[in-house]
């Protein structure tokens, strides 16, 4: 079964203060892993896919890393409309759907001004 | 990117009664899905909404309780059904084009 951990549950920042957060997984075959920025009220908005160890992708201040263990959302510089909880998920090659995604809890980020 | 609607946005009933939400896509998918998004736990998949076939479930969930409808590409409906004050839930629909979208969630409240 597809495992999603992410760490920490909740993190606050001052403004330009950068920071990393966490996503572990365990998966029997990898075929995506993914980030969502929600905010309050609203359904989780798609920020990136990383396919394979290595790989990097870049959205405006957030950077996305995966190794075959764990990922990482690097906040470079944050802002207050950077406050929002944070999700990851992954999509493994088991089980029935080929597109099911098994989600962590999330990382509640909120960023002073 | 695919642009989800759903309908109702929020909803409040009793106990024993049930609900259909409505979830419609800007543009023919092959894939929707749905979800639960229960206070401090993980999104969880309900099931995945199939056009021309029957929904498949996740362990956990069953069609009597989620019944789901895809009647074309570009719509489908979960039934929450003999609801209970443990399915106040947020409801969230989903699509895969290229990557999978969300719909805004319908936020249930049984009483």
């Amino acid at each position: 079964e597809d495992q999603v951990t992410q760490s920490p549950e909740a993190l606050r920042l001052q403004e330009g203060e950068s920071s990393s957060l966490n996503c572990s997984y365990t998966v029997s075959g990898l075929r995506g892993l993914f980030w969502y920025r929600q905010d309050p009220g609203k359904g989780p908005e798609f920020l990136f896919t990383l396919y394979s160890a290595g790989e990097e992708k870049e959205k405006e201040r957030l950077k996305a890393t995966l190794t075959k263990k764990e990922s990482f959302l690097h906040i470079t510089a944050p802002k207050p409309e950077d406050s929002a909880t944070y999700l990851c998920a992954v999509q493994g090659t088991s089980g029935g759907s080929n597109y099911k995604l098994t989600f962590g809890k999330g990382t509640l980020l909120t960023v002073n001004p | 990117s695919a642009v989800i609607s759903q309908k109702p946005s929020r909803d409040i009933c009793q106990r024993g009664t049930s609900l259909t939400i409505q979830c419609q896509v800007d543009s023919q998918v092959t894939m929707m899905f749905w979800y639960r998004q229960q206070p401090g736990q993980s999104l969880t998949l309900i099931a995945t909404a199939n056009q021309g076939s029957e929904a498949t479930y996740e362990s956990g969930f069953v069609i009597d309780k989620f019944p789901i409808s895809r009647p074309n590409l570009t719509f489908s409906t979960l039934t929450v059904s003999n609801m209970s004050p443990e399915d106040s839930s947020i409801y969230l629909c989903s699509a895969t084009q290229h990557e999978q979208y969300f719909g805004p969630g319908t936020r249930l409240t049984v009483t």
